[in-house]
């Protein structure tokens, strides 16, 4: 595709439930990352892909947080038990190298809200 | 820990003006600081800076490294309305700085 395309673009849910966020990441990147931005802060970042291999999840606030990128291409972020400190824009990103100096290309965001 | 800290936090400034966004960071393995420009959705690239004392340029907007005193610059000039947005800064791609909201008034 043309960019990072995530979906859903917007998520409501309740405190409690479990929410999958998907990012596709620019056809041939190896690298793809996790952020969460909360209201005026800047990207903390949750985890790191390279290829298949989750190389860094030092970001993922909680063991309720797990991400998965099973063939090296689209990833899913899953959250369960949601709470509602939570609530915040989660971005995803690719580069097209390896490693975490490369320029990153971001998606547009989902923006969950826990009630 | 790293840390990437940006200044000012917010700034308003009139069409026509120079400004100058300030980022110090502390990261370990440092390899490269971006520059990111963020309106209402996604951050978008602006410039990646490896090397001390080279600076880059993008039309009205220039940024260098200091790769001694451990900071970089984004300048600005002869602003517009359209340069109105959070800009931010990142030692690596896991350490963003808070932002600068630059706010520019016609």
């Amino acid at each position: 595709g043309a960019g990072v395309s995530q979906s859903p673009r917007y998520k409501v849910a309740k405190r409690g439930q479990d929410v999958a966020l998907r990012c596709d990441p620019i056809s041939g990147h190896v690298s793809l990352f996790w952020y969460q931005q909360a209201l005026g802060q800047g990207p903390e970042f949750l985890t790191y892909f390279q290829n298949e291999a989750q190389l860094d999840k030092s970001g993922l606030p909680s063991d309720r947080f797990f991400a998965e990128r099973p063939e090296g291409s689209v990833s899913t972020l899953k959250i369960q038990r949601t709470q509602q400190e939570d609530s915040a824009v989660y971005l995803c990103a690719s580069s097209l190298l390896a490693g975490v100096a490369d320029t990153q290309y971001f998606g547009p965001g989902t923006r969950l809200t826990v009630l | 820990e790293d840390k990437v800290v940006q200044s000012p936090l917010s700034l308003v400034v009139h069409e026509g003006d120079t400004v100058t966004l300030n980022c110090s960071y502390e990261v370990t393995n440092f390899r490269s600081l971006l520059w990111y420009k963020q309106e209402k959705k996604a951050p978008t690239f602006l410039f990646m800076l490896t090397s001390s004392g080279i600076e880059k340029k993008s039309g009205r907007l220039s940024s260098i490294l200091d790769k001694k005193e451990l900071f970089s610059i984004l300048n600005i000039t002869a602003t517009q309305t359209g340069d109105s947005a959070i800009y931010l800064c990142a030692g690596t791609a896991m350490r963003f700085g808070a932002g600068t909201r630059l706010t520019v008034k016609p």
